[in-house]
């Protein structure tokens, strides 16, 4: 069965620092990999989508990354910003996943002015 | 091109009732799936509907169950509530069936059972 574990779980960090969010699944066997990001009480914007034959993928300041053999996902923000405050959830599809997508618990994210 | 949309926003139920959460796709997609999410934790898998048909189904009991439209759009209907159910409720459209695609979001339905 997969498990995906984000890591920390809270992080707070000062306005223009670059930073590292973690995910780790349990089954390299995956399909995909999707980064949300998620503010409160609201859906899920999709960020970041990594298919199992890639191994990174860029959009503005961010920058995902996929090793599958690791079993092991990070995002890279940089020069983070107040506006990117938010919890930031990654999902695998595949890896023994009844077919539809795996989530961690998330990583809650404040960027300080 | 229309993203995917949910109704209604917020809902509040009593123990025991029934109730019907309501999505439409995103254009062009022909795959929902729904996904419940707890407070402080990650969403968990209902079920998802392909082209009308279940495709899928997570660790939930029967009072769970779904429908999709010709038009794909999909309702989630669950039967005698319990406290437990209070969370809220996410659609997402794809295309393709299963984890294939890239799953776009709704922004959710907070169901709260009292």
């Amino acid at each position: 069965k997969q498990e995906v574990t984000q890591i920390p779980a809270a992080l707070s960090v000062p306005e223009g620092e670059n930073l590292v969010l973690n995910c780790s699944f349990t089954d390299s066997a995956i399909y995909n990999l999707q980064w949300f990001r998620q503010d409160p009480g609201k859906g899920l914007t999709s960020l970041l989508l990594i298919q199992s034959s890639q191994r990174e993928q860029t959009s503005g300041r961010l920058n995902a990354s996929l090793d599958k053999s690791s079993g092991r996902s990070t995002l890279y923000i940089a020069a983070s910003q107040p506006g990117d405050s938010a919890t930031y959830l990654c999902a695998t599809g595949g890896g023994g996943s009844q077919g539809n997508l795996i989530f961690g618990k998330g990583t809650k994210l404040s960027v300080k002015p | 091109e229309t993203g995917v949309t949910q109704s209604p926003t917020h809902l509040i139920k009593t123990r025991g009732q029934q109730v019907t959460l309501r999505c439409s796709s995103q254009s062009g997609h022909n795959t929902v799936s729904w996904y419940q999410q707890a407070l402080g934790q990650g969403p968990q898998f209902i079920f998802q509907y392909y082209r009308e048909e279940e495709n899928g189904r997570g660790n939930f009991p029967p009072r769970f169950s779904g429908l999709q439209f010709p038009n794909y759009s999909s309702e989630l209907n669950v039967n005698a509530l319990e406290l437990d159910d209070s969370a809220l409720y996410l659609c997402a459209s794809s295309l393709g069936g299963g984890y294939f695609g890239e799953q776009y979001f709704g922004p959710g339905t907070r169901l709260t059972v009292t």
